[in-house]
């Protein structure tokens, strides 16, 4: 079965600053999505960045980039310039190629962001 | 703007009575999911829909009883419910269960506190 960890419960940022969240997975499929999500108080879930295992180039969204290890499977979020709406749980999800395939989430990681 | 629309927004409900959520989506998506989701947790999959027949039950308590009246309709009929199933309750909509790299669109989800 796959899982998803994000090990840091909490982190913290000042505004303007660049802070990373880490995700490890573990899986035996080849091909696969990874994705983050972003939860704020306002309660949706909003996609913020989405990388293919199959291609080695590191997905980019703005402000949000990511750093994708696959030989590692590891999947961390990079947040560039950080403003204070990005303070939210964040959560980082695994989904296989299967036809049934669900999306397996990590337990999360709230970020608050210092003015 | 959410592209998934859920109501009620907020939900009271005693253990006796019944309630009904409802999600809408106009993306033409043929795959809808309903999650339910604790404080500062992940969201738990409870329903899949795929072209509006049940393909997933999470082994969900037979008091969670989801309809799928159309591909744009997603409800979840509720009943004799116990205080342990306040929650709130997501609901998503994505191009189609088969399509792995296809995310899912959340909605801004039903609070639901059972007294």
């Amino acid at each position: 079965a796959q899982t998803v960890t994000q090990s840091q419960p909490e982190m913290s940022v000042q505004e303007a600053e660049t802070v990373t969240l880490s995700c490890t997975y573990d899986t035996s499929e080849s091909d696969y999505y990874l994705f983050w999500y972003k939860q704020p108080p306002s309660r949706q879930m909003i996609l913020v960045i989405r990388q293919e295992a199959y291609k080695q180039q590191n997905a980019t969204e703005n402000r949000f980039s990511v750093n994708f290890q696959k030989a590692a499977k590891s999947f961390s979020l990079k947040i560039s310039d950080s403003q204070l709406g990005d303070a939210a749980m964040y959560f980082c999800a695994y989904r296989s190629s299967g036809a049934n395939s669900k999306l397996t989430f990590g337990k999360g990681i709230t970020l608050s962001v210092r003015p | 703007d959410t592209e998934v629309t859920q109501t009620p927004k907020h939900l009271v409900m005693g253990m006796t009575n019944k309630k009904s959520l409802k999600c809408e989506q106009h993306m033409g998506h043929r795959a809808m999911y309903w999650y339910k989701q604790k404080a500062k947790k992940p969201p738990e999959l409870m329903f899949v829909y795929s072209y509006e027949k049940l393909s997933i039950n999470e082994s969900v308590p037979s008091r969670f009883s989801p309809e799928c009246p159309n591909s744009s309709l997603l409800n979840l009929h509720l009943h004799a419910l116990q205080p342990e199933d306040s929650a709130l309750y997501l609901c998503a909509s994505s191009q189609g269960q088969g399509f792995y790299n296809s995310p899912l669109h959340f909605g801004n989800g039903t609070r639901l506190t059972v007294t």
